[in-house]
């Protein structure tokens, strides 16, 4: 089936030091999503890239779709303990499949 | 965003029994409704993905006859864990999307919490 794997597993950051995480699928997407998911919370939905190439902000947030729609990123600037949570890609080709996840700790 | 009520949030239930938990779309027609399950710190597993009328196709690895899935209206579908053991201990989770395309973003449910003992 396809894969859709995210890196790094587990992110420990200072308050203030920026936040990067990337989402690689073994196949073409259609598109992508994010969804932020709280601890004991259910995911919920961040932003979509559709186009090639897009970069989209959100706030301190930057999301990117690959050039090839296999890969993207999710950075945040200047973390805060809001932050906090696992966030995950979802890669739509045929399915809704969700990355693997990036656990990110903001300690203040 | 719309809203995916889904019941009940946690459960405990012998081995051997079953248990329903039910995913509903209360503002919106749920074309599409995804069932997941995810073990603590691991990422959401999709099971199984259901179109309304019609059978549920599962993902390879995951038992049909064992995970039973209805989507029988546009607002609500129901997956059933049946014969339940301990390794089916899990929190479960559904998320519903309108429209027949993929383009749009999928909401969840609160997710349940099952215990099999």
């Amino acid at each position: 089936g396809q894969q859709v794997m995210q890196i790094p597993q587990y992110q420990h950051v200072q308050e203030g030091e920026d936040f990067t995480t990337y989402c690689n699928s073994s196949t073409t997407l259609s598109n992508i999503q994010w969804y932020k998911q709280r601890p004991g919370g259910h995911p919920v939905f961040l932003i979509q890239l559709v186009k090639s190439g897009e970069v989209k902000k959100q706030k301190r947030l930057t999301f990117q779709f690959g050039e090839a729609k296999k890969n993207s990123s999710l950075h945040i600037t200047a973390t805060q303990t809001t932050d906090v949570g696992t966030y995950f890609c979802a890669g739509t080709g045929n399915q809704f499949y969700f990355g693997t996840g990036t656990s990110l700790t903001v300690i203040p | 965003g719309a809203v995916v009520s889904q019941h009940p949030s946690w459960v405990i239930c012998k081995s051997g029994t079953s248990v329903k938990i039910e995913c509903r779309s209360l503002d919106f027609q749920a074309t599409t409704m995804f069932w997941y399950r995810q073990f603590p710190k691991q990422s959401l597993m999709l099971m199984a993905t259901s179109n309304e009328g019609s059978k549920a196709t599962y993902e390879q690895g995951v038992e049909k006859d064992k995970f039973l899935i209805n989507h029988a209206s546009l607002t609500l579908s129901t997956l059933t864990v049946t014969s339940a053991h301990p390794e089916d201990s899990s929190f479960y989770i559904c998320s519903a999307k309108w429209g027949s395309g993929m383009n749009t973003e999928a909401f969840f449910g609160q997710g349940t919490r099952l215990t099999v003992v």
